[in-house]
């Protein structure tokens, strides 16, 4: 099955401690982005990547990291600076970047974080 | 930057009826318009999208109009049905087609 994966589905961690969110595409895409939603509110993008080694900051990257080593995957890291962590989080990759004519993004099933 | 606005934020209607849902963006560079649904527990799903050189496009009981003069975009659902309940969000390209504002979505219910 061709697809975007996210792990876990949930996700529990305690206040200040910094937590790696999983995401995996076998799509061959070389555009890969995370986004943050929270209730009420629309996607927000925290980082993107338009190629392996490479990865530019979305509106609200402050509290996050990232790393584009391998193609098929971009892990995001939430640290404890992130002031309010708990949210739903999505994954998606395009062949290109998402504004581009043509480049549909497909999204992974998401990751419900719970900072305790 | 890109502000895409979207309306209503809930709308409940009888299965058989229409579902329209607006959206509006500021970017006039903008030239990339997807709908995604999104159901409970889940990623979205792109539904239909619509580029700066079309003024419509259908596919079955789903349409979208984009007018570029005013900025703004409709979904427009017909002979809608239980399982169309989902929250719907409508995305405009950056002009410097660099990625994608979203709207805050709409909720939408259809009642059996």
């Amino acid at each position: 099955d061709g697809g975007i994966t996210q792990s876990p589905k949930y996700l529990f961690r305690k206040e200040g401690q910094n937590v790696t969110l999983s995401c995996e595409q076998n799509l061959n895409h070389d555009a890969m982005y995370w986004y943050r939603q929270d209730p009420g509110q629309g996607l927000r993008l925290i980082y993107y990547s338009q190629i392996v080694n490479d990865f530019q900051k979305g509106d609200i990257a402050e509290g996050y990291s990232v790393s584009r080593e391998k193609k098929e995957s971009f892990p995001l890291t939430v640290t404890s600076a992130q002031k309010n962590p708990t949210a739903f989080y999505l994954c998606a990759s395009s062949e290109g970047l998402a504004g581009s004519s043509y480049n549909e993004q497909f999204f992974g099933p998401g990751t419900r974080l719970t900072v305790l | 930057g890109e502000n895409v606005e979207q309306h209503p934020s809930t709308l409940s209607v009888q299965e058989g009826d229409s579902a329209v849902i607006k959206c509006t963006y500021s970017d006039s560079a903008s030239n990339y318009f997807p709908w995604y649904k999104q159901e409970l527990g889940k990623g979205p799903q792109l539904i239909i999208d619509i580029r700066s050189n079309v003024g419509e496009k259908k596919d079955q009981r789903i349409a979208v109009t984009l007018n570029k003069t005013a900025k703004h975009f409709s979904l427009h659902i017909t002979e809608t049905q239980p399982e169309d309940s989902a929250v719907y969000f409508c995305a405009a390209s950056l002009g410097n087609n660099n990625d994608m504002r979203f709207g805050a979505g709409t909720r939408l219910t259809v009642k059996p």
